[in-house]
């Protein structure tokens, strides 16, 4: 079964620190790898996607991610943080027919301190 | 993308009692997901639903506890019976909204206490 392990539950930064969420996802097949963010209040929103090619992939809002098959990861970079991506971090991945569900991982929360 | 509407946004609940979520989309959608996230938990798939067909439960999900309609290819409900505290958490509706790609969009979720 696919699995999604974000290694870090809370990080905290200060503002203009660099940025790094680990993801691991176990899946033996093709997969689409996902970042999600949950700003306090608001929906889920898809921050970025890999489904082929560049194994760096760039989001909204300065993210970028890059997916190493080798290692099953796909961690979430950013060089630079503002106060205002404090937010709920969540990995998922799913098969890349999309015939299976999105298996998300349990989240990191960002507290960004000014 | 589409834009995915949930109500109630949230609900406080007596033990015993049901509460329907509804879920509109504002596109036509083949697949709806209904998910739960607990508190301090992760997104964890409930059910898959299809227009025309009974929902896909996932392991550990059950149609008794978690009854779920879809009339048409833009609405879907789903049915919280029999509430126990534990049931007390965020439920949210999703949907493939973009033709051929693998990205789920997510409603504002249903926040559920039950006392």
């Amino acid at each position: 079964a696919q699995s999604v392990s974000q290694h870090n539950h809370h990080v905290i930064l200060s503002e203009a620190a660099s940025l790094e969420l680990g993801c691991n996802y176990s899946y033996g097949g093709t997969v689409n790898l996902f970042w999600y963010v949950q700003y306090p209040g608001q929906h889920l929103q898809l921050l970025l996607k890999y489904f082929s090619g560049d194994p760096l992939v760039k989001g909204i809002k300065g993210f970028e991610a890059e997916f190493i098959k080798s290692k099953f990861s796909f961690n979430l970079r950013k060089p630079s943080v503002q106060w205002s991506d404090t937010a709920e971090y969540f990995c998922a991945v799913t098969h890349s027919s999309g015939n299976t569900p999105l298996v998300f991982g349990k989240g990191t929360r960002l507290s960004v301190i000014a | 993308s589409a834009v995915i509407s949930q109500k109630p946004s949230r609900d406080i609940c007596q033990r015993g009692t049901s509460l329907t979520i509804q879920c509109q989309v504002d596109s036509q959608v083949t697949m709806m997901f209904w998910y739960r996230q607990q508190p301090g938990q992760s997104l964890t798939l409930i059910a898959t639903a299809n227009q025309g067909s009974e929902a896909t439960y996932e392991s550990g999900f059950v149609i008794d506890k978690f009854p779920i309609s879809r009339p048409n290819l833009t609405f879907s409900t789903l049915t919280v019976s029999n509430m126990s505290p534990e049931d007390s958490s965020i439920y949210l509706c999703s949907a493939k909204t973009d033709s051929g790609a693998n990205v789920l969009t997510f409603g504002a979720g249903s926040r559920l206490t039950v006392l």
